[in-house]
């Protein structure tokens, strides 16, 4: 069974700098998929990024960098220059692929979540 | 278009009322899935269309009852419902059958905000 650990319940970050979001994962499937959302406190869950086990490359979409380490079976998100509006909640979740391919059968499973602070 | 729209965003219902949480995407995603949100946790899958077919329901009491009429649509139907009930209610889809590099991510609705007193 899939397990996704997020160990900071609650993170404090200054306007302006970069912050980590530390997300370890446990799975027995070589093909998976990581995954982080931001939930703003609106309820929406908003995707951020994409990080295949086989990827080569760590993940990059604008501010946001995932940090993947995958002998340790982590996924940590990098916020950069961190901005009042990035205060909410964000998940790390993964994926098992069947075979090659993301299915219905393959849910995407979540970590309890850390809590952002931007203080400006 | 990449919306997932819910209705309606907030319900309140009493123990003996029936009640429906709607979703529709227009995406042509083939797998639409209802997760279930208590206050400061993480969603919680429900239910997992595949194909307008039940392919997981993660042992959901029978008061909720799904329905997927097409591949645009689901719904959940409420009856019967207990306060610890009172959620939000998250509808998402994505594509099924998806191979090789693409990301398979799941898409969200805003949720739907029920309170059962």
């Amino acid at each position: 069974a899939q397990k996704i650990t997020q160990t900071q319940p609650g993170m404090f970050v200054q306007e302006k700098e970069a912050v980590t979001l530390d997300c370890t994962y446990d799975t027995s499937d070589p093909s998976y998929g990581l995954f982080w959302y931001k939930q703003p406190s609106s309820g929406e869950m908003i995707f951020l990024i994409y990080q295949g086990s086989y990827d080569q490359q760590n993940a990059t979409e604008g501010r946001y960098s995932l940090n993947f380490q995958k002998a340790r079976k982590s996924a940590n998100l990098v916020i950069s220059a961190s901005q009042l509006g990035d205060s909410a909640m964000y998940f790390c979740a993964m994926r098992e692929r069947s075979g090659s391919r993301f299915s219905g059968n393959t849910p995407l499973v979540f970590g309890k979540g850390t809590r952002l602070s931007v203080i400006a | 278009d990449t919306e997932v729209t819910q209705t309606p965003k907030h319900l309140v219902m009493g123990m003996t009322n029936k009640k429906s949480l709607k979703c529709e995407q227009h995406m042509g995603h083939r797998a639409m899935y209802w997760y279930k949100q208590k206050a400061k946790k993480p969603p919680e899958l429900m239910f997992v269309y595949s194909y307008e077919k039940l392919s997981i329901n993660e042992s959901v009491p029978s008061r909720f009852s799904p329905e997927c009429p097409n591949s645009s649509l689901l719904n959940l139907h409420l009856h019967a419902l207990q306060p610890e009930d009172s959620a939000l209610y998250l509808c998402a889809s994505s594509q099924d059958q998806v191979v090789g590099t693409t990301t398979g991510e799941l898409f969200f609705g805003e949720g739907s905000r029920l309170t059962v007193l």
